[in-house]
């Protein structure tokens, strides 16, 4: 399987601050980013997604950035509050096979 | 969206039993997949499950140990064989394709403990 590299692995951040998670990934062509949020006992909800073919994509206060020279994308999350602490994954789909491959993941805490 | 139901939520288990695990969706979707997540680890691939053809599985993981049926194009199973403690995990469900498209949309995880 395709190797994703995430970090950090956990992260602490103030109420209003800014949590940022990066991602690399190997050399292969996908067709989207995503990035999953996972809250205790749930499963993984698609929280955004970014095309190749776009450096930035904005929804509220999440934005991916993507660095396709460098084959990383990252996830910030602006004006942090605590209901944003949850374990936050990306992931990448191999070429037409369509499973996702997922980061190690990335336990955020936002302290109140 | 698609909507992801899976039963059950969670169970207790003893060891050297089988547990079949039911993903049922809202519409039709070509990909099913089946997902391990160990706690507090990340999700792993177990097969891939496509209506009218036998899955596919992934290194590691092996059909006698998960049979995997997938009778229509909205419902899936997912039977965790001769269950021993290393067992104990998270599985989950998760489709593509058709109103879902070409983003994966988990259930909620079924939590197996086996004793």
């Amino acid at each position: 399987q395709q190797q994703v590299k995430q970090s950090p692995q956990s992260l602490i951040v103030q109420k209003g601050g800014i949590s940022i998670i990066n991602c690399a990934y190997e050399n292969t062509a996908f067709d989207y980013f995503p990035w999953y949020q996972q809250f205790p006992g749930k499963g993984p909800a698609l929280l955004i997604a970014i095309r190749p073919d776009v450096s930035e994509k904005k929804e509220g206060r999440f934005t991916i950035s993507f660095n396709k020279s460098a084959k990383q994308f990252s996830l910030h999350i602006m004006d942090s509050q605590p209901g944003d602490s949850a374990t936050y994954f990306c992931a990448t789909p191999p070429g037409s096979a369509r499973q996702l491959t997922f980061g190690s993941g990335t336990q955020l805490t936002v302290l109140p | 969206s698609a909507v992801i139901s899976q039963k059950p939520s969670r169970d207790i288990c003893q060891r050297g039993t089988s547990l079949t695990i039911q993903c049922q969706v809202d519409s039709q979707v070509t990909m099913m997949f089946w997902y391990r997540q160990q706690p507090g680890q990340s999700l792993t691939l177990i097969a891939t499950a496509n209506q009218g053809s036998e899955a596919t599985y992934e290194s590691g993981f092996v059909i006698d140990k998960f049979p995997i049926s997938r009778p229509n194009l909205t419902f899936s199973t997912l039977t965790v064989s001769n269950m021993s403690p290393e067992d104990s995990s998270i599985y989950l469900c998760s489709v593509a394709g058709g109103l879902a498209k070409n983003i994966q949309y988990f259930g909620a995880g079924t939590r197996l403990s086996v004793l």
